[in-house]
Order: structure tokens, then sequence, then C-alpha cells
């Protein structure tokens, strides 16, 4: 069975500093997903990682995949306020590959 | 593009009832995904369906629960006499193809049983 961990679960930082959300994952994908929550919202699509070596970055955050590793990272680069969130990372599963297993959520509030 | 769309938004039901929880995938998507999130949680995966199929229920509760996409409307998540433990929040899905480029999300249904 797939297990999805990401951490840290809570993340409190200073606006301006940098920082790095894991995300580990037990067994073979070649995808992953990362998302963004808001309270009380739905999940909007962050980084779509398709590959090996795959590094998308969109702003102030940049997300890779290792999967050899089966590692996924999610790095903040001067953080804002603006990005209090709680960010999941989610990996294909399933007979088809086409359900998502979510990691636990890390939840980041970024502090002025 | 309206992109996903789920209603009602909040649902209140006494403990007993039935819920229904509609959703209307993105125009030209024909995979919806129905998933579950629990206060504090993650989404936990319930149910995959095509038009008029179920295809992967692994995550659906055996009793109670159930699914549908019919050939014209919307999919519709069925939770009949309603538990305590049936509240969350209850989102769906879709993509234009198995999902391999992304999935959309909808804004979600947050039930309350009372």
């Amino acid at each position: 069975e797939l297990k999805v961990e990401q951490n840290p679960l809570f993340l409190s930082m200073q606006e301006g500093k940098n920082y790095t959300i894991y995300c580990n994952y037990s067994t073979t994908s070649d995808r992953l997903y990362w998302y963004r929550q808001d309270p009380g919202k739905s999940l909007e699509s962050l980084f779509v990682l398709l590959s090996n070596g795959a590094v998308k970055q969109e702003g102030r955050l940049m997300a890779s995949l290792d999967t050899k590793a089966r590692l996924s990272t999610l790095h903040i680069t001067a953080a804002v306020h603006d990005l209090s969130a709680t960010y999941f990372c989610a990996v294909p599963s399933g007979n088809a590959g086409n359900m998502l297993t979510f990691g636990g959520g890390t939840r980041l509030m970024v502090k002025p | 593009n309206a992109g996903v769309m789920q209603n009602p938004r909040h649902l209140v039901r006494r403990r007993g009832q039935e819920a229904r929880l509609r959703c209307s995938p993105m125009k030209g998507h024909s995979h919806v995904y129905w998933y579950r999130q629990l206060p504090e949680e993650g989404l936990k995966f319930m149910v995959y369906l095509q038009k008029e199929n179920i295809i992967d229920e692994s995550g659906m509760p055996k009793e109670r629960f159930s699914a549908e996409f019919p050939k014209e409307g919307p999919s519709i998540l069925r939770i009949q006499q309603v538990v305590r433990g049936d509240s969350a929040a209850y989102f769906c899905a879709s993509s234009l193809t198995g999902g391999y480029y992304g999935y959309t999300f909808g804004s979600g249904t947050r039930l309350t049983v009372v």
C-alpha cells in the first residue's frame, strides 16, 4: 500500500526566510503533484512533476522530483504572508494509476 | 470555462437522512473522482468514474455510500442514513484523460451531520 509522508506537518516562518517541505512516498512512481489549500477552500494545483529530475518554479515556489529516492521537495524562497496555506503532495496510485494518494499536508504560516 | 462545479457548498443533514452531492466536471472532462477530507487531514480517495461506469471504488465504504456518473447530468455521490462520522468535506475532481497531466478540483461540499 502506498504511503505518502510530508514533513514538517506544521511550519511557522518569518517573512523573507527560505524553507523546504519534503514529500516521501513508499512505492515507485514517475509522477507527483503539489496542491495548495486555503482554509475552507478547494485545492489549487501548483505543480505537476512528470519525470525524474523534473524541476518547476512559479514565483517563490520551486518543486523537484527524485523518483529514485522517492522524494519531492517544495522550496519556498523569501516567504511572504500570502503563501500561508496548507500544501499537499499527491502520488498516483490504484490499479490504473488514476487515483491520488495524498500526504497529510504541511500547514505553513508566514509571519510578518 | 466554469471549472468543476459542486453543489451544494454546505449541506446539513440529521442522522438517518440521505445526502446527495453533485459534481459537474469541467467541460470536455469525462473522468470524475470523489475524495473525502476529514478535519485537519489530507484527502482520501473514494471513487473514480467515467460516463456510466465505475472504474475504481476501492475507497468507498461498503455500506451506505454509492456514486454514479450518468450519460447525461452531473456525477452524484449518495450517502444513505448518514451518521456523525460522515461529516467531512467532499471534493470532486475531473480530468481530461486519466489525470496524467493533472486534476482540477471543485470547491467541495461541506457535509455536517447533526
